[in-house]
């Protein structure tokens, strides 16, 4: 069975720190997201990767920095974490080219900052 | 660019009664739909899409769509819930700007059913 696995699903962090949430997806998908998810609002995308060393800024970037040094893994950093960062993190994959197959998405990540 | 629109935030129905859940979008070129559905403390999974043709579209667990050009719209129904369809159920579409295509996502709606 194909899969997107998130390395943690329930992390506890204090303010200040550096917080990297691991994504690796075993589909061979160009593509790679980083959505939080928070009550209300919906699933917000961060950051995205088309390609190997490429990323592309969501509609929510600050506060986060991404980095896509293999194929299959993609890494999300809170290079500061602060309280309003704690929230569901989703990262998902798709295949290149459109979108016709939809994304496949990891259980996700909650994280809190305390 | 597109935007979605889910209706309703909640929707509380009894086991074994119909749901609609509605989803509208915002434009009407050529694009293709999804239903998505997340389980408490879980990712999201595919319910089913449209891409093309037949604009009744069948998923999984008893759900189906409709797409309506016309209405843009793309509402979710079964016609007897169970206990376990309790979950928060997304619509997205696709969205083509800039050369890449993504998805976008509406804010959800919690359906909930009650014994």
């Amino acid at each position: 069975d194909v899969k997107v696995t998130q390395s943690s699903r329930y992390l506890v962090k204090r303010t200040g720190e550096k917080v990297f949430l691991e994504c690796v997806q075993d589909m061979d998908h160009e593509n790679m997201f980083w959505y939080r998810q928070d009550p209300g609002l919906g699933l917000r995308l961060i950051y995205f990767s088309y390609d190997v060393k490429m990323k592309e800024k969501g509609d929510i970037p600050e506060g986060y920095s991404v980095s896509r040094e293999k194929k299959e893994r993609f890494s999300l950093i809170l290079e500061s974490a602060s309280t309003n960062q704690t929230s569901m993190y989703l990262c998902a994959s798709s295949l290149g080219g459109n979108t016709n197959y939809g994304y496949t998405f990891g259980s996700g990540t909650r994280l809190t900052v305390v | 660019a597109q935007s979605v629109t889910q209706l309703d935030s909640q929707v509380p129905v009894f086991e074994e009664a119909p749901v609609e859940l509605r989803c509208n979008y915002s434009s009407s070129v050529s694009v293709y739909l999804f239903w998505y559905v997340q389980y408490p403390n879980q990712g999201l999974q595919l319910l089913l899409k449209y891409l093309s043709g037949s604009t009744l579209v069948k998923g999984i667990n008893g759900f189906e769509a409709e797409f309506n050009k016309s209405q843009t719209s793309f509402h979710l129904r079964k016609p007897s819930v169970h206990i376990s369809d309790t979950a928060e159920y997304f619509c997205a579409v696709s969205d083509r700007q800039g050369g890449s295509e993504k998805l976008v996502f509406g804010k959800g709606t919690k359906l909930t059913v009650n014994p």
